[in-house]
């Protein structure tokens, strides 16, 4: 089983600084996977990231970034230049290798404010 | 357009009245899931389908059903709601879970049960 702890429950910026969102997991797993989900004030859940726990390189996708650290099972999402449609609800998710579910965290709230 | 849909959008009903949230997906997925969301829980699967006539229980599947006749549904139903039950319901659908390919999220349902 996976667990997940994000524990920045809500986080207020201003437009253009920069952002980080914790995530540390757990898992039993040796082979996992882990997502990032954003899910914007209209309710849906986007697609972020899928990231396979073999390549621990970080991942560099216009103003967002990933840092993974095996080591201290992290999973950081980080933001650059924040913008007020950053705004949103954003969780980080596990899974096991052929598993049936993510796990999801309880979500960070970003407020980016203009 | 590839897509995850579910309906109603929103729903209110009362105690013990059966009920049903549909869900479609146009993209051949074999996989489907539903997951409900509930504040400060981030979101917990409710049942999974692997294929057609494949159905299994989640981490929360009290008082729920499903059933998978078709590839394409995998409708969502309580048979005698409770006030426990209101909640943020979400159907996904993902093209191989033996590889964790990322899920394609429906719109949401909102449910509240009086």
């Amino acid at each position: 089983a996976q667990k997940v702890t994000q524990a920045q429950t809500e986080i207020s910026v201003v437009e253009k600084e920069d952002v980080t969102l914790d995530c540390v997991y757990e898992t039993r797993d040796t082979t996992y996977y882990l997502f990032w989900y954003k899910q914007p004030p209209s309710g849906e859940l986007v697609f972020l990231i899928r990231r396979n726990s073999f390549d621990e390189q970080n991942e560099i996708s216009g103003r967002y970034s990933w840092n993974f650290q095996k080591s201290t099972s992290s999973f950081n999402f980080t933001i650059t230049a924040s913008q007020v449609v950053d705004s949103a609800v954003y969780f980080c998710a596990p899974e096991g290798t052929g598993r049936r579910a993510l796990t999801f965290g309880s979500g960070t709230r970003l407020q980016v404010q203009p | 357009e590839a897509q995850v849909t579910q309906n109603p959008r929103y729903l209110i009903t009362v105690t013990g009245k059966k009920l049903t949230v549909t869900c479609s997906q146009n993209m051949n997925h074999e996989y489907m899931s539903w997951y409900r969301q509930d504040p400060g829980l981030g979101l917990r699967q409710i049942y999974y389908s692997m294929n057609v006539e494949v159905t299994d229980k989640g981490d929360v599947p009290e008082g729920y059903k499903v059933s998978r006749k078709e590839k394409r549904n995998f409708p969502l139903i309580l048979e005698s709601p409770s006030p426990n039950q209101t909640s943020l319901y979400f159907c996904a659908s993902s093209h191989d879970r033996a590889t964790n390919e990322k899920l394609f999220f429906g719109s949401g349902t909102q449910l509240s049960v009086l």
